[in-house]
């Protein structure tokens, strides 16, 4: 079983709409919990870090259920720049280790 | 200046030769990984390190190696490289609390 995963997608959703990705993990042990935004051919970079009480900055809202072992991402008012692979991250409670979902594809439609 | 630097950002390579890749940051963090990245599969660990005396297998170390050079300096080494291990390569850094910070990657083509 593999430790995050994640609706691979693709979602292709038109400006405006608002999006919902899913994550599930499978190590009831871990501690930290993240969302990442990979662009074609290019570096992950943080988008947000996802804290047991939910959080949300700006248009993104990210929960967590550590009962259910799920990790939720949400975008309001899609823009087209929010086209990008979403990748789900889950650090092991020891800190060693990020383990990576596959990501979710976004493209926004104008 | 980035804080996160790959060497060289692609390489064309031969079945067989031995390459290295080059990561460095300026980050300050004790903590350096290298990933690879492949369609469908996600990002997989190779190798961590967690200080200069600290070296440690991922998931998918076989036929890999590293050397931790310095704080700054995480190398990666393909003894022998064979098509299979075509694919983008990433160092990271981490420091506490746990947040990863990526090099622009390595395109790695093996013929």
């Amino acid at each position: 079983r593999k430790e995050v995963e994640q609706d691979p997608g693709p979602f292709n959703v038109p400006e405006g709409a608002t999006v919902a990705f899913n994550c599930t993990y499978s190590n009831s042990a871990s501690q930290s919990f993240f969302w990442y935004r990979q662009d074609c051919r290019k570096e992950p970079k943080l988008l947000m870090s996802v804290y047991s009480s939910g959080n949300e900055d700006g248009r993104f809202t990210a929960q967590l259920n550590r009962a259910s072992q799920y990790i939720s991402l949400l975008i309001r008012d899609s823009k087209l720049s929010d086209s990008a692979t979403y990748l789900c991250v889950v650090n092991t409670n020891t800190g060693n280790q990020f383990y990576f979902g596959t990501g979710t594809s976004l493209t926004v439609i104008p | 200046d980035a804080d996160v630097t790959q060497t060289p950002r692609n390489r064309i390579t031969k079945t067989g030769k031995r390459i290295m890749l080059e990561c460095s940051q300026t980050k300050g963090h004790d903590r350096m990984y290298w990933y690879r990245q492949d369609p469908g599969l996600g990002l997989r660990l190779i190798y961590y390190s967690f200080d200069v005396k600290d070296i440690n297998k991922g998931e998918i170390s076989d036929g890999y190696s590293v050397s931790r050079q310095a704080q700054a300096k995480f190398s990666l080494s393909l003894e022998s490289a064979i098509p299979n291990q075509t694919a983008l390569y990433f160092c990271a850094t981490s420091d506490s609390p746990p947040t990863q910070y990526f090099g622009p990657g390595t395109r790695l083509l093996v013929l």
